[in-house]
């Protein structure tokens, strides 16, 4: 079955104990996104990957940190987590390359992260 | 950059009536596509339509459709015959080089 796999689905943890969000995609697909969702912001991107080695910047980046070092996996890392990092996370995966505008996102379950 | 906005945060409906969920974006580019997304209780992520910003005729899917109006960068979801099922968190989201998604809208749908 195709799907993207995210773990873990509920995780409460500390201010500062470093954490990973693990995500994994068996559909090839090259690009591969995080997202965080607050109420009354909608999803927000976090950082996304084009393709194996290659990550770029989303719209709130800061805290967090991505690698992409096999195409199938795209974990997120947050090394120091604060509060406000309290949130429900998505990672999302899709084809790239010309015209993949019309691509539409595989979602995750959703991490449902707490820090206190 | 691309913003995406739902003016709706709330919005109710009696089974088996029709709805409309608004959505507007802002952009300079040319080639795009639109989506929209359902979130039911579950909080998976579900693709509702998707439309290209290149053709005029606006995309259905059995009960959903959408008005898709380039000019005034709007791009609506309409819920025909509206069910108990369709209660969801409903997010539109505008594709480029970048994915931004709107706010979202609850929809709650009256027995």
């Amino acid at each position: 079955e195709a799907q993207v796999t995210q773990n873990p689905r509920y995780l409460i943890t500390v201010t500062g104990k470093k954490l990973t969000v693990t995500c994994s995609q068996n559909m090839n697909h090259e690009y591969m996104s995080w997202y965080r969702q607050d109420p009354g912001l909608g999803l927000r991107q976090i950082y996304y990957s084009m393709n194996v080695e290659v990550t770029d910047k989303g719209d709130v980046p800061e805290g967090y940190k991505v690698s992409r070092k096999e195409k199938r996996n795209f974990p997120l890392i947050l090394e120091s987590p604060s509060p406000n990092q309290t949130s429900l996370y998505f990672c999302a995966s899709s084809l790239n390359g010309v015209g993949y505008y019309n691509s539409p996102l595989h979602f995750g379950n959703g991490t449902r992260l707490t820090v206190t | 950059a691309q913003t995406v906005t739902q003016s709706q945060p709330e919005m109710s409906v009696q089974e088996a009536e029709t709805v409309t969920l608004s959505c507007t974006y802002d952009t300079s580019e040319s080639d795009y596509y639109l989506f929209w997304y359902k979130q039911p209780p579950s909080r998976q992520m579900i693709l509702v339509i998707r439309q290209e910003a290149y053709k005029q005729q606006n995309a259905t899917e059995n009960r959903f459709s959408v008005n898709f109006q380039k000019a005034a960068k709007s791009f609506s979801l309409k819920i025909s015959d509206s069910q108990l099922g369709d209660a969801a968190m409903y997010f539109c989201a505008y594709r480029s080089s970048r994915l931004t998604f709107g706010e979202g809208t609850q929809l709650t749908v009256n027995p």
